[in-house]
């Protein structure tokens, strides 16, 4: 019962550089999530999937792309990397409960460390 | 592991003594708040959620309580342990989609 795998764990970059962060989840979970998570600013949303084909944007999706082919895998692709990108990014899903009816409760990885130098 | 960060806002208590963690919401349309305990070098975990039609839920050890007037969130934890030792954070959802997270509150726990 492995969850929410990130990877890589760590990676460093340079300015410039593009980079592709995985994560795969096994519980079929229709939706997966990515975050950024920086010192003394909480997690904030990058990009999220409600489904295989569907994607949207989060506050602060600037310099990510994603894509959702599977529902198993939801990746983060770095296009140009730059300094600004250094964070902790979390991938996270979760089921998708009906309108009104509980909350979606997110599964969190492990998360993976980015440096862009 | 991944370090959670460097300048949060910080309560200590004393092993035993009971933990009150406050939370400032910002959009009224909220209809769920939930609560994540993030421990050093991990990934956030689900500790309880409380509706937005409810002023009081409680869990094992933990009572989360929601003013809606003042758009405020508590977590109380009970006969806090060393293990709650963590950082602590609060979520609002609006609609089905995506959570957005405060920015967590640092728990140090006093043997």
């Amino acid at each position: 019962n492995a969850g929410v795998t990130q990877t890589p764990k760590f990676q460093v970059l340079k300015t410039g550089q593009s980079m592709t962060l995985q994560c795969a989840q096994d519980m079929n979970h229709e939706y997966m999530s990515w975050y950024r998570q920086d010192p003394g600013m909480g997690l904030r949303l990058i990009h999220y999937s409600v489904g295989a084909g569907i994607t949207d944007q989060g506050e602060v999706p600037n310099g990510y792309n994603v894509s959702r082919s599977t529902t198993e895998d939801f990746p983060l692709r770095l296009l140009s990397a730059a300094p600004s990108q250094t964070s902790v990014y979390f991938c996270a899903s979760s089921y998708l409960p009906p309108t009104g009816s509980g909350a979606n409760v997110l599964t969190f990885g492990a998360g993976s460390r980015l440096t862009v130098l | 592991g991944e370090s959670v960060g460097l300048h949060l806002p910080t309560l200590s208590v004393q092993e035993g003594d009971n933990s009150i963690i406050n939370c400032a919401y910002s959009n009224s349309a909220s209809d769920y708040f939930i609560w994540y305990k993030q421990e050093s070098g991990k990934g956030p975990q689900f500790i309880i959620d409380i509706r937005s039609n409810m002023d009081k839920r409680q869990g094992q050890r933990v009572t989360v309580l929601l003013n809606k007037t003042v758009k405020h969130l508590s977590l109380q934890i009970a006969a806090t342990q060393p293990g709650d030792s963590a950082v602590y954070f609060c979520a609002e959802r609006t609609g089905r989609r995506a959570l957005t997270f405060g920015s967590g509150t640092r728990l140090q726990v006093q043997p």
